[in-house]
């Protein structure tokens, strides 16, 4: 089955800084790639998407790109502001349908120091 | 108006017990899971419906039995609750690919 390997756990940056959340995936079936938010108490939310037919996606200061020959996608958040912080996940879609459920990498604590 | 919707939101019971988590969704769409979220925040797939049918069962003990009544609707039943059972249970539903989350269930067992 998919694993989805992220890296790093835990991201401490300066407000104003970017931010990099890197993710690997293991099954070349996989062509949909979703990051979601998650903070205290809450639900996991889309932040962004991207499809295997395109290798970058941007919404603001969220952009997303991918690697399919490398099996890598990663998440950069530009501008960083206190709200930023959340846990962060990636994930994959193994199915390329939806059917399967998503695979999901274990999560990145994104600290914004003010 | 919430889209994906669960009750209760939290839930404390004892060893042995047996609960029920109900999810219901508005916004129409075919497909309808549950995660778990377990105490390191590692989220898991545990089942997959689509127009009310089982796709997956992602080795997920038969203590756990999923049941959707129709399309709108995935419960979750616990048969024989364990102190590992104790997390966030969460309910997604999506049509195509994009999949939006409920608010969650905390289960504790004692």
């Amino acid at each position: 089955g998919e694993n989805v390997e992220q890296h790093p756990s835990t991201l401490s940056v300066q407000e104003g800084d970017s931010a990099v959340i890197k993710c690997t995936y293991s099954d070349s079936a996989s062509n949909y790639f979703p990051w979601y938010k998650q903070e205290l108490g809450k639900r996991p939310q889309l932040i962004i998407d991207i499809r295997s037919n395109v290798g970058e996606k941007k919404d603001q200061r969220i952009a997303v790109t991918l690697n399919k020959t490398a099996k890598h996608f990663s998440l950069h958040i530009t501008e960083t502001q206190p709200e930023d912080s959340a846990v962060y996940f990636c994930a994959a879609d193994p199915s390329g349908g939806g059917a399967d459920g998503l695979t999901f990498g274990k999560g990145t604590h994104l600290i914004i120091q003010p | 108006d919430t889209a994906v919707s669960q009750t209760p939101k939290y839930l404390v019971t004892q060893m042995g017990n047996d609960k029920s988590i109900k999810c219901e969704q508005n916004l129409g769409h075919d497909t309808m899971y549950w995660y778990k979220q377990d105490s390191k925040k590692f989220l898991k797939i545990m089942f997959s419906y689509n127009n009310k049918e089982l796709i997956i069962n992602e080795t997920v003990p038969n203590r756990f039995s999923p049941k959707s009544p129709d399309k709108a609707h995935l419960n979750l039943h616990i048969n024989s609750l364990e102190l590992g059972d104790s997390a966030v249970y969460f309910c997604a539903s999506s049509q195509a690919v994009e999949q939006y989350f409920g608010p969650g269930t905390r289960l504790t067992v004692t």
